[in-house]
């Protein structure tokens, strides 16, 4: 099992440049979410989806964010114009979410954006 | 709202140690509870969860039982290891259909050999 893989690892730009972090989930997930990690605030979800449909947005900070999910084994997450804060540490997870309702969201290894 | 609460960190033990997080919840219903861990540089890992009171999770010498009384979830291990420095971070699920997770802010642990 390949696990949840995110490109890039790494990756560093500046302050008003477009970033597009990428997900591929676990093959048999039907949810995708994606996550923020920093020092000051934690960890933080920032959109969650199911069956490809976005379901609960709430958490993304600002218009400049945006994530797409065009099918069930591909999400992006924008940042456009990115800012130094939006540096932090970004998670992708996916689980299958069913009848039970009692699942693991399994985590990818992250995407660390610096944003000068 | 759900939300769990952790103890906060960071906790220094040495090797052998005998090692307790606190976590409590507030919640409706029934929701599952977890343990997840986060080793330097890489992404959160399911360490254990339990899904109704009184289930105990226990994985890796970790151990954590759902009590709904005290509404706590705390996660312990009677001997830790050196390689289990790291951040664990206690979950909770919605209740409903537990797609959402709150997280605690974590704990940093860091065994000393």
């Amino acid at each position: 099992d390949a696990g949840v893989i995110q490109s890039p690892r790494h990756e560093v730009t500046e302050m008003g440049q477009e970033v597009t972090l990428r997900c591929k989930p676990i093959s048999g997930h039907n949810s995708l979410f994606w996550y923020r990690q920093t020092m000051m605030r934690g960890l933080e979800l920032l959109i969650y989806f199911n069956n490809n449909v976005p379901i609960d947005d709430s958490g993304m900070p600002e218009d400049r964010f945006s994530a797409k999910m065009p099918n069930a084994s591909f999400s992006t997450l924008k940042i456009q114009p990115s800012e130094p804060r939006d540096s932090a540490v970004y998670f992708c997870a996916s689980s299958f979410v069913g009848g039970t309702g009692t699942e693991t969201q399994y985590f990818g290894p992250g995407t660390r954006l610096l944003v000068l | 709202g759900n939300s769990v609460t952790q103890m906060e960190g960071p906790v220094t033990l040495s090797e052998e140690a005998f090692l307790t997080i606190n976590c409590t919840y507030t919640a409706t219903g029934y929701p599952s509870l977890f343990w997840y861990v986060q080793y330097p540089g890489e992404g959160l890992q399911l360490l254990l969860k339990a899904t109704k009171a009184d289930d105990k999770g226990s994985n890796k010498g970790f151990e954590a039982t759902y009590r709904k009384e005290t509404t706590s979830f705390h996660l312990e291990k009677g001997s830790v290891q050196v390689s289990d420095s790291a951040v664990y971070f206690c979950a909770l699920g919605s209740g409903s259909n537990d797609y959402k997770l709150s997280f605690g802010a974590g704990t940093t642990v860091t065994v000393r050999a």
